[in-house]
C-alpha cells in the first residue's frame, strides 16, 4: 500500500526566511511525487513533480524538492518566503501515468509572520 | 483555457435529501478524477472517468454515490440519502493522458455541508 507522511501540521515563518517541508513516503514501485499547492478557497495547483533523473526538481514560484531514495523523503524548499506563500502544502505519491490517483499527504499548512 | 469549474461553490442540505455536483475539466483533457477533502487531510480519490468511461471507483465511495461523464466532457457527482459524515469538499481535476506524464488540473471545489 501506499502512503505519503507530512509530520509537521503547521509551520510558521518569518517572511524572508527559508522554508524546509518535510514529506516521508511509502510506495511499492519507482515512486512518482509531487507537492502541491492550496490556497483557501481554490483549488489544488502543481508546484513540481519528479520521477526520475536529477534529484533536485526545480518548482514554479521559486520553489525546489529532493527526492531522498535512501530516506524515503521527497522535501520541499524555498530559500527567501513571500507573504503570498502563505497556504496550505500536499505531498502524494502515485504512478507517472495515472497521477490521478495519487495517494496524498494530509499536508502542512505554513503561515509567514511579516 | 479556462480551467476546471465546480458548480455549485457551497451547498447546504439536510440529511437524507439528494445532491448533485457539477464539473466542466479543461475542454481538450480526457481524463477526469472525483476526490474528496475533509477538514485536515489531503483529497481522498473517489472516482475517475477517461472520456465517458468510468474506469475505477474507490472503496470510499458507496452505493449512494454515483458520476457520470455522458460526452465525454462535463461530469456529474451525485449523493443519495446524504448523511452528516458525507460533509465535505469535493474537487475535481482534469488532464490530458498522453501516455507520458500526467499533470492534474483542480477546480476549486464543492463544500457541502449536510444539516
Amino acid at each position: 500500500a501506499q502512503s505519503v507522511t507530512q509530520p509537521d501540521i503547521h509551520i510558521t515563518v518569518s517572511e524572508g526566511a527559508s522554508l524546509e517541508l518535510r514529506c516521508n513516503y511509502s510506495y511499492g514501485a519507482t515512486p512518482y511525487l509531487f507537492w502541491y499547492v492550496q490556497s483557501p478557497g481554490q483549488g489544488l495547483q502543481l508546484l513540481l513533480k519528479y520521477f526520475s533523473g536529477d534529484t533536485l526538481v526545480q518548482g514554479i514560484k521559486g520553489f525546489e524538492a529532493e527526492f531522498k531514495r535512501s530516506q524515503s523523503s521527497f522535501n520541499l524548499r524555498k530559500p527567501s518566503v513571500h507573504w503570498s506563500d502563505a497556504a496550505e502544502y500536499f505531498c502524494a505519491v502515485g504512478a507517472r501515468t495515472n497521477a490521478g490517483k495519487s495517494t496524498f499527504g494530509d499536508g502542512t499548512t505554513l503561515t509567514v509572520k511579516p | 483555457d479556462t480551467g476546471v469549474s465546480q458548480d455549485p461553490r457551497h451547498k447546504i442540505t439536510k440529511r437524507g435529501q439528494n445532491v448533485t455536483f457539477r464539473c466542466d475539466p479543461i475542454s481538450e483533457h480526457n481524463r477526469l478524477y472525483w476526490y474528496r477533502q475533509t477538514l485536515g487531510q489531503g483529497p481522498e480519490f473517489l472516482t475517475y472517468f477517461q472520456n465517458e468511461a468510468q474506469l475505477e471507483k474507490s472503496r470510499l465511495l458507496s452505493d449512494r454515490f454515483s458520476a457520470e461523464r455522458p460526452k465525454g466532457s462535463f461530469s456529474t457527482l451525485e449523493i443519495q440519502r446524504t448523511e452528516q459524515g458525507d460533509s465535505a469538499m469535493y474537487l475535481c481535476a482534469s488532464s490530458k493522458s498522453q501516455g507520458g506524464s500526467e499533470k492534474l488540473f483542480f477546480g476549486s471545489g464543492t463544500q457541502l455541508s449536510v444539516l
